[in-house]
C-alpha cells in the first residue's frame, strides 16, 4: 500500500502562478523526494530533502518537510506550461530500503 | 544513453500468457527496483535487489510474479499466467546505496496490456 497522500489530486493553474502540492506520510522517513512524471513516461527525480532539513530550494523549487507533522510540501514558483505533469513525493522510510510513493498531483499549468 | 534502460517498450498478450521484462541500470547502480502503476495511481513497489541479492519482496506481489537479477547487473521480471487486472506500466530504476539518502532513476517503463 502507498504511504504518501498527496493534495490536491489535481491542480490547475494559469502561466506564471505558483502551485503548491502537499504530501502526507505515515512513518519515520531518512528522507522525502519529489519526482515528475509527463504522461506515459518514467519518473524523474527533482529534489531530496533529508529528515534533518526543513526546507530546500532547487531553481523554481522550494520543498518543506515538518516531521513532527509528518507532511512536504512543494512548491513551483513562477509556473510554465512545461511544468504540466503528475509530481509525486516518495519517502524512504528508516531502516527500509525502498521509496514508497504517494498518490500523486496531477498539475495542468495553461499558457 | 547511460540512462536505465527496460525493454519492450510495450507488451500486449493474451490472457494464461506468460511475459518477461528486462531492466538495464545505470552500471555503477547496485540496487534496483522494480515497480508497478496503473493510471492514475503513484508507483507501487514489487521488488527490489541490492547486487544480485533480492532483499524485500512486497507482500502484495502475487507467486505469478518472479523477478531475477543474475550477475547484480540487469534484471528480468516475469509474470506467469497473466490475467487483465496484470495490465500496468512496470517501472525500473536504479539507485547507488551510498547512506540512506538515494535518489533512484528510473526507466521509461514496460506498459503490459493483457487482452
Amino acid at each position: 500500500s502507498q504511504q504518501g497522500e498527496e493534495d490536491p489530486q489535481a491542480l490547475s493553474i494559469q502561466e506564471g502562478e505558483n502551485a503548491t502540492m502537499n504530501c502526507s506520510y505515515k512513518t519515520s522517513i531518512n528522507n522525502l523526494q519529489w519526482y515528475r512524471q509527463n504522461s506515459g513516461r518514467g519518473l524523474v527525480h527533482l529534489i531530496l530533502i533529508r529528515s534533518n532539513e526543513r526546507e530546500k530550494h532547487s531553481g523554481r523549487l522550494r520543498v518543506t518537510l515538518d516531521t513532527s507533522k509528518k507532511s512536504s510540501s512543494l512548491l513551483i514558483t513562477a509556473s510554465r506550461a512545461a511544468d504540466t505533469a503528475s509530481y509525486f513525493c516518495a519517502t524512504s522510510e528508516v531502516g527500509g530500503g525502498k521509496l514508497i510513493f504517494g498518490q500523486g498531483t496531477e498539475l495542468s499549468v495553461k499558457p | 544513453d547511460t540512462g536505465v534502460s527496460q525493454d519492450p517498450r510495450h507488451k500486449i498478450t493474451k490472457r494464461g500468457q506468460n511475459v518477461t521484462f528486462r531492466c538495464d541500470p545505470i552500471s555503477e547502480h547496485n540496487r534496483l527496483y522494480w515497480y508497478r502503476q496503473t493510471l492514475g495511481q503513484g508507483p507501487e513497489f514489487l521488488t527490489y535487489f541490492q547486487n544480485e541479492a533480492q532483499l524485500e519482496k512486497s507482500r502484495l506481489l502475487s507467486d505469478r510474479f518472479s523477478a531475477e537479477r543474475p550477475k547484480g547487473s540487469f534484471s528480468t521480471l516475469e509474470i506467469q499466467r497473466t490475467e487483465q487486472g496484470d495490465s500496468a506500466m512496470y517501472l525500473c530504476a536504479s539507485s547507488l546505496p551510498t547512506g540512506i539518502n538515494l535518489e533512484a532513476f528510473f526507466g521509461q517503463g514496460t506498459r503490459l496490456t493483457v487482452v
